[in-house]
């Protein structure tokens, strides 16, 4: 079975500090593992993938994430804060796989940016 | 990217009553959707699999006769809350994954969401 841990509720940070939202995930097969973010009352707008290929991946809106096999984690990161990035983020995984397999949720990061 | 558009998104009903929550695909077709339902300060819960033209899969504790999914066609799927009550009300978000574009790559592209309450 598909699972994901979001560990913290609530993530604090100063504009123009670095943030980290952080992410580890357990399948059986090969990780799919996406970033989504949402603002209130809206659906989920899609930041990043991991697939394949390099552990960084670059995303939307400057932010990045860093696939640790050995350590099973997908922590979302972005250099320098903006108010703006203040949202609910969600990591998710899929079996690759498994075929058609919906997406699995973690319970989602709550970031506010602070002026 | 691709546009998944749901309708209505806000709704309110009273108790009894059934709510029809349309979930469009506008410049791809999609052969498989899903629905989420999502608790206020919680996370995405999977109702159930919706592919075109067959019975949606429903995950374990939703009750098929309450949440009735149709898929008809390769752009439209529709929720409908039968018989609504207020332990229903939620916010319920549809996603899709579209057809022959060879991704398996299991990026999906979600709707705005659908606000229910129920009174």
């Amino acid at each position: 079975a598909q699972s994901v841990a979001q560990p913290e509720d609530q993530v604090n940070v100063a504009e123009g500090n670095p943030l980290t939202v952080k992410c580890t995930y357990s399948v059986s097969g090969n990780p799919y593992l996406f970033w989504y973010v949402q603002y209130p009352n809206r659906g989920l707008q899609f930041l990043l993938k991991y697939i394949t290929g390099d552990n960084l991946v670059k995303g939307s809106y400057g932010f990045e994430a860093e696939f640790n096999k050995s350590q099973t984690s997908f922590h979302l990161k972005k250099p320098s804060a903006l108010v703006s990035d203040s949202a609910l983020y969600f990591c998710a995984v899929r079996d690759g796989y498994s075929g058609n397999t919906p997406l699995v949720f973690g319970k989602g990061t709550r970031l506010s940016v602070i002026a | 990217g691709a546009v998944v558009s749901q309708h209505p998104s806000w709704v309110i009903c009273k108790s009894g009553t059934s709510v029809k929550i349309e979930c469009r695909s506008l410049d791809f077709q999609a052969t498989t959707m899903f629905w989420y339902r999502q608790f206020p300060k919680q996370s995405l819960m999977l109702m159930a699999t919706s592919n075109e033209g067959s019975k949606a899969t429903y995950e374990q504790g939703v009750e098929k006769d309450k949440f009735l999914i149709n898929h008809a066609s390769l752009t439209l799927s529709t929720l409908t809350v039968t018989s609504a009550h207020p332990e229903d009300s939620s916010f319920y978000i549809c996603s899709a994954r579209g057809a022959g574009t060879g991704d398996n790559t299991g990026e999906l592209f979600f709707g705005e969401g659908s606000r229910l309450t129920v009174l």
